[in-house]
C-alpha cells in the first residue's frame, strides 16, 4: 500500500508558468516532508523540505505548501523555466529514524 | 568532493548469474540504503543500514542481499536476478540525525 500519492505523474507547463505538484499521505507520524529534484542520469537530490510547524516554506522559486489537517503537501515552482525540467519526488521521514518514503514521482517537462 | 559512487553504472546480464552493485561513500554518514526505480513508483527501499553490520528490509526485499562490513561501503547482491529485477537502483546515505539523503548516479540493470 503506497503511504504517499503523489499527482499529477507528468506535467508539461510553458515557460513562465506555475508548476504545481501534490502529495496526500495518511500516518501522521511524519514529521519531515522533503522533495527530491531528479534530472535524466543523475540521482535524486533534496531541493527543500518543510515540517508541519509551519505552512508553507520558500527557497527561490520553489514553495512548499503544507495543509496538515487535509494531510496534503505540495510543491509549486513559479515562473518556470526549461532547466526545471525533471523528475520530482515528494517523500514522508521524521518516524523512523533517517528513513525517507517516497512518492511515485511527477515529470515535469517547461516548455520553452 | 562529498560523493557517494555506484559501480557498475549500467549492466546487461542473465537470469541466475549472481552479480554484485557496489556503493561507497566518503563523507562519513552511518546511514545508507538502496533503493530501486521504476516508472510510476517511484523509489521504493530495498534494504537500509544503521551503521556497520546492522541492516534490515525496506519494502521490497525479495531477491536481494546487503552487507555493511565497513562504515563507507554498502554493495547490493544478487545472488539469482530475474527479468524482474530489471531496474535502475540507487543507493543513498545520510548522517544519522539528519533526514538529507544523498544519492549516488544511479546503476541501470538489465536482466535478461
Amino acid at each position: 500500500q503506497q503511504q504517499v500519492k503523489q499527482s499529477p505523474q507528468s506535467l508539461i507547463v510553458q515557460k513562465g508558468g506555475i508548476s504545481i505538484i501534490n502529495c496526500a499521505y495518511e500516518n501522521t507520524a511524519f514529521d519531515y516532508f522533503p522533495w527530491y529534484q531528479q534530472f535524466p542520469g543523475k540521482g535524486p537530490a533534496l531541493l527543500i523540505a518543510i515540517r508541519p510547524d509551519v505552512s508553507e516554506k520558500k527557497e527561490g522559486r520553489f514553495t512548499i505548501s503544507f495543509n496538515k489537517s487535509a494531510k496534503q503537501f505540495s510543491l509549486h515552482i513559479m515562473d518556470s523555466q526549461p532547466g526545471d525540467s525533471a523528475t520530482y519526488f515528494c517523500a514522508l521521514g521524521g518516524n523512523a529514524g533517517n528513513m525517507l518514503t517516497f512518492g511515485g514521482g511527477t515529470r515535469l517537462m517547461v516548455k520553452p | 568532493e562529498a560523493q557517494v559512487t555506484q559501480n557498475p553504472r549500467y549492466l546487461i546480464t542473465v537470469t541466475g548469474k549472481k552479480l554484485t552493485v557496489t556503493c561507497s561513500q566518503n563523507m562519513n554518514h552511518e546511514y545508507m540504503s538502496w533503493y530501486r526505480q521504476d516508472p510510476g513508483l517511484g523509489l521504493r527501499q530495498i534494504y537500509y543500514s544503521m551503521n556497520v553490520e546492522v541492516t534490515d528490509k525496506g519494502d521490497v526485499p525479495e531477491g536481494y542481499k546487503v552487507s555493511r562490513k565497513e562504515k563507507r561501503n554498502f554493495p547490493l547482491i544478487l545472488e539469482s536476478p530475474s527479468p524482474n529485477q530489471t531496474s535502475l537502483y540507487f543507493c543513498a546515505s545520510s548522517s544519522t540525525g539528519k533526514e538529507t539523503q544523498y544519492f549516488g548516479p544511479g546503476t541501470r540493470l538489465l536482466v535478461l
